[in-house]
């Protein structure tokens, strides 16, 4: 099936530092992927859809400028924590949309990656 | 709003015991209609989706799911649960009229007690 992989799966900083997270998938390609934000014990919102080679639409109330999001090839997807705050330490997860066949309209997600900012 | 809700924040179960989860929704219009689960420590997976046409769909490892349309709601269940069906469950939306996103219920987390 479709597998999408997401660096790294933990990564701790200190606040004011910014943080890559990237997301790839592994045996299809992807013109749209998703990034979400996941509290505990909560749902995942999501926070913006990238469009390989454009710009990403974000949700309202999620900083463009914060959350930078670079879609460059139909596999990867980047998100970066600019300015890291302890506010911003979550659970991100992205997922990558199938575009044919049977993948086509599903959503295939990658492991998460766990942000703790000091 | 439109949303997505789910019922049940917690079910504990014993092994073989059925399960329902309750899912429902408030967009209007066509709807993609999904199931996540996600186990401890691994990621989301699709268990199973209704796009169109018969209402009663089956997904992996036993679960199946029910269209209502005029209830707006996608119910998951499984005649019998085993303990390895302990995980946190998702319902999804997927609206047309919202841009094709996936909306998330809050999930309901299954705990099955050997």
């Amino acid at each position: 099936g479709a597998v999408v992989s997401q660096h790294p799966s933990w990564v701790i900083c200190k606040s004011g530092t910014s943080v890559k997270i990237e997301c790839r998938s592994l045996d299809f390609q992807a013109t749209t992927m998703f990034w979400y934000r996941q509290f505990p014990k909560q749902s995942l919102m999501l926070m913006a859809t990238s469009n390989e080679g454009s710009k990403a639409t974000y949700e309202q109330g999620v900083e463009k400028d914060k959350f930078l999001i670079n879609h460059a090839s139909l596999t990867l997807s980047t998100l970066t924590v600019t300015s890291a705050h302890p506010e911003d330490s979550s659970f991100y997860i992205c997922s990558a949309a199938g575009t044919g066949g049977s993948a086509k309209n599903i959503q295939y997600f990658g492991a998460g990656t766990r942000l703790s900012v000091l | 709003a439109q949303s997505v809700s789910q019922h049940n924040h917690h079910v504990i179960l014993s092994e073989a015991a059925s399960l329902e989860l309750g899912c429902n929704y408030s967009y209007g219009g066509t709807v993609n209609l999904f199931w996540y689960v996600q186990y401890p420590g691994q990621h989301l997976q699709l268990l199973l989706k209704y796009f169109s046409g018969d209402p009663l769909v089956k997904g992996i490892k036993g679960f199946e799911a029910e269209f209502i349309k005029s209830k707006f709601s996608f119910n998951l269940r499984k005649p019998s649960v085993q303990w390895s069906d302990t995980a946190e469950y998702f319902c999804a939306v997927r609206s047309h009229n919202q841009g094709g996103k996936l909306i998330f219920g809050q999930g309901t987390e299954l705990s099955v007690k050997p």
